[in-house]
């Protein structure tokens, strides 16, 4: 099994329609994190929590929230999807301490029309 | 904002030949991640630099972190196919800091 566990890989979904993406790691990490990937622009950061209690936003925050359900699970929400928020979501984990090494999900495939 | 330009954004070059590409920034890193992006796959580690001058190699692959721990390269020898994918460079500027990635860049190496 992944480390890192996207769901679902691919999903086409209709402008203003309310959608989660979910995340589950088996790695012990405290860190996870959502990335957005467009074309051209690398991996954009959305939000990050370094623990349970802990969320914080990213450079493109706007349009998502997200929830840290436990350790090994954090969702991301667009909570009135748009066409522009078509996108590779990737999902991510790392220590804390010692390797800071980033272990990713496999992504998700969104498409907003 | 801590940012990482890397150069070149696109680079299309034969098997057999030799390339560099870099990963730039006006910020001190505390280390920096090279990865490997293949299509519809999530970006895996290559490589962790921690030391300023510190110098790793891979296989055909040197990574390379400056002396000011603000820059990095990574040089191929005699590329093949299989090295074709999209390289990004992800700077920690500390540990209690997030992970930045450079938008990175990608390479296509033709037979």
């Amino acid at each position: 099994d992944a480390d890192v566990t996207q769901t679902p890989r691919n999903r086409i979904t209709k402008t203003g329609k309310r959608i989660m993406l979910e995340c589950s790691q088996t790695k012990g990490h405290d860190r996870m994190y959502w990335y957005r990937q467009d074309p051209g622009l690398g991996l954009r950061l959305i939000y990050y929590s370094f623990d349970v209690k802990d969320i914080n936003k990213g450079e493109i925050s706007d349009g998502y929230s997200v929830s840290r359900q436990a350790q090994a699970k954090f969702s991301l929400s667009l909570e009135s999807a748009i066409p522009n928020q078509t996108a590779l979501y990737f999902c991510a984990t790392s220590s804390d301490r010692g390797n800071t090494e980033a272990f990713f999900g496999q992504g998700t495939r969104l498409t907003v029309v | 904002t801590q940012l990482l330009e890397q150069s070149p954004q696109f680079l299309s070059i034969q098997e057999g030949e030799n390339l560099t590409v870099y990963c730039n920034s006006s910020s001190v890193f505390s280390s920096l991640q090279w990865y490997r992006q293949e299509p519809g796959e999530g970006p895996v580690l290559l490589v962790t630099v921690v030391t300023g001058g510190e110098v790793k190699k891979l296989k055909r692959l040197t990574f390379q972190f400056g002396d000011a721990r603000k820059d990095s390269s990574l040089h191929i020898t005699a590329a093949q196919p299989g090295d074709t994918g999209l390289y990004l460079c992800a700077g920690l500027p500390g540990s209690n800091y997030k992970l930045t990635f450079g938008k990175g860049t990608l390479l296509t190496v033709n037979p």
